[in-house]
């Protein structure tokens, strides 16, 4: 049982480079987000989706794109990096509120990204 | 808008003994839910607990047990008889009664570093 799988789990690069931080679920969940911590601040949405074929913003978008094409992935892409861009950073799944009510978010093991 | 406060950068705690860390969120919505998750220094976030806005009773799991004060709108966590393996990063969040496009929408609090002391 896998869970939420997140690769890889640690990037350096360099300012103006781009790249995918990949995802993916194998629990059949609606719900898929991607967060950045930094120190002091908690989690803060970047991008979530409801289901395949729909996406929306969260609280801190710019900079990055998602797409899901499939229940299953859900790719977080960096267009340009930027030192700003330093983060950990955690996709999460869930059931949508709609299915089962209010229901825990479940996480993967992140991915610690820096950018010089 | 949506808000959540977890006023204790750092707590410590003696081994074996009982700590407290506090929660208070804003929210104009009705139903929602409420959560804990613990992140111990390896990094992954771990579900703890969780307590509905309707729900009578307030929540246990094992040790952890969530104090649901809805009218001053806190959930605060109780960690009972503490231990080493405790230590770690808590995390509050709250979700909000979701819809077709907002799905299950997390917001999460700054976190309190809880220190046991053996």
């Amino acid at each position: 049982n896998a869970g939420v799988t997140q690769t890889p789990k640690f990037q350096v690069l360099k300012t103006g480079q781009s790249m995918t931080l990949q995802c993916a679920q194998d629990m059949n969940h609606e719900y898929m987000s991607w967060y950045r911590q930094d120190p002091g601040m908690g989690l803060r949405l970047i991008h979530y989706s409801v289901g395949a074929g729909i996406t929306d913003q969260g609280e801190v978008p710019n900079g990055y794109n998602v797409s899901r094409s499939t229940t299953e992935d859900f790719p977080l892409r960096l267009l340009s990096a930027a030192p700003s861009q330093t983060s950990v950073y955690f996709c999460a799944s869930s059931y949508n509120y709609l299915s089962l009510g209010n229901q825990p978010q479940h996480f993967g093991d992140g991915t610690r990204l820096s950018i010089l | 808008a949506q808000k959540i406060t977890q006023t204790q950068p750092g707590m410590f705690v003696q081994e074996k003994e009982a700590v407290t860390l506090d929660c208070t969120y804003d929210t104009s919505d009705q139903s929602y839910g409420l959560f804990w998750y613990k992140q111990p220094s390896s990094g992954e976030m771990i579900f703890l607990i969780y307590q509905g806005s309707y729900d009578e009773q307030n929540a246990t799991e094992g040790r952890y047990s969530l104090n649901f004060q809805k009218a001053r709108k806190s959930a605060n966590l109780v960690i009972s008889a503490s231990q080493l393996g405790d230590s770690a990063m808590y995390f509050c969040a709250m979700s909000p009664r979701g819809g077709p496009n907002t799905g299950n929408q997390f917001y999460f609090g700054t976190g309190t570093s809880l220190t046991v002391i053996p």
